[in-house]
């Protein structure tokens, strides 16, 4: 079955801690997005990707970075120097430049 | 965020039909999308439209599209306990390098 992985669904960190989020994909797809949502105010664009060793700041990047070595996976790493971390964060991904996305089952990060 | 809006909240009791309104500030968006999300659960693409359409029906689902007054909306008939969720309007567009814009979430909860 093809799909999204988001590793872990909780994570746990402590302030001043870097942490990263992983995001696998086997849909063969050329774009991978990572997203933060929080209560009310829908989803944010953290970072994206549309092709391997490249990739883009969306909105919110401050705080955060990524990689794309491989095609299938787009981790991201929240820094300590994002000032508030805490987050349900969404990794999805793309085929084509106009078509639909789709999303993995999200990591809630709690950072005290 | 600002270019999509929905209301926040819809109440419907059970086995009457729903209706989620959403409007967009972009004329050239290509694609407008409905997702949905359960509690810590990523987003479930719904039904999308193109936007040279007016309407578009999926078994209980039907889109309406205005792109004169850059109106969208999501009819759910027959609303059911499962489908209480949170709903989110997206929009498509080549001004945005076709990142997704979405709304801040319509949370829909069925009532017995």
């Amino acid at each position: 079955d093809g799909g999204i992985t988001q590793s872990p669904k909780y994570l746990f960190r402590k302030e001043g801690q870097n942490v990263t989020l992983s995001c696998e994909q086997n849909l063969n797809h050329d774009a991978m997005y990572w997203y933060r949502q929080d209560p009310g105010q829908g989803l944010r664009l953290i970072y994206y990707s549309q092709i391997v060793n490249d990739f883009q700041k969306g909105d919110i990047a401050e705080g955060y970075s990524v990689s794309r070595e491989k095609k299938e996976s787009f981790p991201l790493t929240v820094t300590s120097a994002q000032k508030n971390p805490t987050a349900f964060y969404l990794c999805a991904s793309r085929g084509q430049r106009d078509s639909p996305l789709h999303f993995g089952n999200g990591t809630r990060l709690t950072v005290t | 965020g600002e270019d999509v809006e929905q209301s926040l909240f819809l109440s419907v009791r059970e086995g009457d039909s729903s209706v989620i309104n959403c409007t967009y500030t972009d004329s050239s968006s290509t694609y407008l999308y409905w997702y949905k999300q359960e509690p810590g659960a990523g987003l479930q693409l719904l039904t999308y439209i193109f936007s040279n359409m007016d309407m578009k029906q999926d078994q209980r689902l039907t889109v309406l599209l205005n792109k004169k007054d850059k109106h969208l909306s999501l009819r759910i008939a027959d609303t059911q306990t499962g489908d209480s969720a949170i709903y989110f309007c997206a929009e498509s567009t080549p001004r945005n390098d076709y990142k997704l814009s979405f709304g801040a979430g319509t949370t829909v909860t069925v009532r017995a």
